[in-house]
């Protein structure tokens, strides 16, 4: 089956920019999506189509996609960015598929 | 305004059966795909099914093909979501989510409803 994999976790400082990673095979060849999870809350679309930003969505969130890769970035990192990104994207033989997750910790 | 609330969650035994609904307000139901998505508790998000705009198209997981079945009702804005033969694996807090554009980005979502599998 196919599966996303990304890192656990990421820590970044206010201000900086924090790099999320997502890891499947031929990724590049589908489109990828990116959620942001709050604690307690439902997941909120930050990412569609690898580099579209939902309407709200402030411009400091970032995709790109490529190879085996998805990245989510986030410039100017701020308090409330802190949270789980998870990547999704679409697999012919397994169906939908959400990446393992990354706890972003604004330090 | 977009809403998406999600009813029909509880306590049930291994080997018991739970309707899951999902009542859609805001938008044009009928005109979206639609999905199951659950997260256990402290864990992530797993995709468990979509459903065309008329319904003629559902696709599952594997782990729950044969025993879910995903439906729609557009005339009442509803979405369901039938387990039967529910196991341990199968708690979670499962959310409906709508479905948007060629590639089936999950714009909105439900405040989900726990379900919990034990005897």
């Amino acid at each position: 089956s196919y599966e996303l994999t990304q890192p656990p976790s990421v820590s970044v400082s206010p201000g900086q920019t924090a790099t999320i990673t997502c890891s499947g095979d031929k990724l590049g060849d589908n489109y990828a999506c990116w959620y942001q999870q709050k604690p307690g809350q439902s997941p909120v679309l930050v990412i569609y189509q690898n580099t579209k930003r939902p309407s709200g969505i402030p411009e400091r969130f970032s995709g790109s996609n490529s190879g085996n890769t998805a990245t989510l970035t986030i410039s100017g990192t701020q308090a409330m960015d802190e949270a789980d990104y998870y990547c999704q994207a679409w697999d012919s033989s397994t169906g939908d598929v959400f990446g393992t997750g990354t706890k972003v910790t604004v330090l | 305004e977009v809403q998406l609330v999600e009813s029909g969650g509880g306590l049930v035994q291994p080997g018991g059966s739970l309707r899951l609904s999902c009542a859609a307000s805001g938008f044009a139901f009928s005109s979206y795909w639609m999905s199951w998505v659950r997260q256990t508790p402290g864990k992530g998000l797993k995709w468990v099914a979509n459903i065309k705009k008329d319904g003629s198209e559902k696709y599952y997981v594997d782990s729950v093909k044969g025993r879910f079945t995903i439906s729609r009702d557009n005339a009442k804005n509803s979405l369901y979501l039938q387990m039967n033969s529910l196991r341990a694996e199968d708690t979670a807090v499962y959310y409906c989510a709508r479905a948007s554009g060629s590639y089936l980005a999950r714009d909105y979502w439900g405040q989900g409803t726990l379900v919990t599998v034990s005897s």
